[in-house]
């Protein structure tokens, strides 16, 4: 079936980098993506990663991709207060289908 | 260009009453999905459709929950008869055929 797993709660000192871990069971996934979710509001793609692929970095963001293991982490290197917000795990087979979406990690930061 | 718009933003309902949630996809998109969220839980697909197609309602309800997109005028999510388990946000979001989703802001839904 398709699931996708990541932690809850991250809380982090400001300055810091945030790592958000996620797994996921398709093996079929091709795309793999890192959403950002402020409160009440909708959803941010932050970024996301082809399955051929092991890493992506853009600016503050490194998404680093385990196919073998099926994990995937977003680290964000020098977090910021702006950086407070739920971040959601999510995969799809192709771009048009229907995304499976993990819970969400709610970072934290602390002064 | 505007991005997905949905409307309204915030619905209220009574037990018992219709909810219609719609969903303007960005100009030129032919997909729509429909996605929920459930207080403190991720978004769970409901049902993905092209202009007066369902190609997917497999996260769909089977009950009181329906969904249109036709050749004119926005995509609507129907829910009739509606129960407190029904408050949650509910995304839209649109693509271009084998493109990126881009999420419309939700609508927040609250049963009384």
């Amino acid at each position: 079936g398709e699931d996708v797993e990541q932690s809850l709660f991250l809380s982090v000192r400001e300055g810091d980098s945030s790592v958000i871990n996620c797994t996921y069971t398709d093996s079929s996934s091709t795309y793999l993506y890192w959403y950002k979710q402020e409160p009440g509001a909708g959803l941010q793609l932050l970024t996301y990663i082809f399955s051929n692929m092991d890493m992506k970095q853009d600016q503050r963001l490194t998404v680093l991709l385990n196919k073998k293991d099926k994990h995937l982490s977003l680290r964000i290197a020098d977090t910021q207060t702006g950086d407070s917000a739920i971040y959601f795990c999510a995969e799809n087979r192709n771009r048009d289908d229907k995304i499976i979406f993990g819970k969400g990690t709610r970072l934290h930061i602390l002064p | 260009n505007a991005g997905v718009m949905q409307n309204p933003r915030h619905l209220v309902r009574r037990r018992g009453q219709e909810a219609r949630l719609r969903c303007s996809p960005m100009k030129g998109h032919s997909h729509v999905y429909w996605y929920r969220q459930l207080p403190e839980e991720g978004l769970k697909f409901m049902v993905y459709l092209q202009k007066e197609n369902i190609i997917d309602e497999s996260g769909m309800p089977k009950e009181r929950f329906s969904a249109e997109f036709p050749k004119e005028g926005p995509s609507i999510l129907r829910i009739q008869q509606v129960v407190r388990g029904d408050s949650a946000a509910y995304f839209c979001a649109s693509s271009l055929p084998d493109n990126e989703q881009f999420f419309g802001p939700g609508t927040r839904l609250t049963v009384l």
